[in-house]
């Protein structure tokens, strides 16, 4: 069975301060990737891990962002000072299938 | 640069006729097709796929062709009915890259 949870659904924060998130599959997968989907567009990629390796960071990745997958599940991922360019949707997906992909419900983050 | 592209931000039909999107990619190396529908408030959901090597790929009331030498995609869908309504986005990748480029959706609205 395929799912992903995400935590929290929603965070308000203002300027400046640090968030982090959580994505959460609900049976293994080897891989897990990160997007980001601002109004109007699609979702951008952001990252992605194989078990516990961060394999490939997207140049939307400033050094303010960072993301682990400590043991290979859950993953987390944290942007330090915020900033108001950083609204947006927050989506983690896991891989099913071929190529296609099983989102999760996202994080809207509203920094203020 | 947009290296996949929905060109129609909106589209309304009448319940029962049918809907056409298209989807336009830049990039040679992409092999890989797919088309996902959004709710508001939910991450995309997968609805149908189509490899390099086809050009037409059907599930149900979904159709997805893709002319390789135009690098266009279309995705069909026969009757429309008003519980199709949401965003459809494109997206393209390569076999094993894993991530996929998304273009920036379509709405769709069927009207009862």
């Amino acid at each position: 069975d395929t799912g992903v949870s995400q935590d929290p659904r929603h965070k308000i924060t203002k300027r400046g301060q640090n968030v982090t998130f959580r994505c959460d599959p609900i049976s293994e997968h080897n891989r897990l990737y990160w997007y980001r989907q601002t109004l109007g567009q699609g979702p951008e990629f952001l990252t992605y891990f194989q078990n516990e390796a961060q394999l490939e960071k997207s140049r939307l990745l400033s050094d303010r962002f960072s993301a682990e997958r400590p043991k290979g599940s859950f993953s987390t991922l944290e942007i330090q000072r915020t900033e108001q360019g950083d609204s947006a949707m927050y989506l983690c997906a896991v891989p099913v299938l071929y190529n296609e992909q099983f989102f999760g419900p996202g994080t809207r983050l509203t920094v203020l | 640069d947009q290296q996949v592209k929905q060109n129609s931000p909106s589209l309304s039909v009448q319940e029962g006729r049918i809907s056409i999107l298209n989807c336009d990619y830049t990039n040679s190396m992409f092999d890989y097709f797919l088309w996902y529908k959004k709710y508001p408030a939910e991450g995309p959901t997968f609805l149908i796929s189509i490899s390099s090597i086809k050009d037409k790929n059907e599930d149900g009331r979904f159709t997805v062709f893709l002319n390789k030498s135009a690098k266009h995609l279309s995705l069909h869908i026969v009757p429309s009915q008003p519980g199709d309504s949401a965003v459809y986005f494109c997206a393209a990748t390569s076999t094993n890259a894993g991530k996929s480029t998304f273009g920036d959706g379509t709405t769709l609205t069927v009207k009862p």
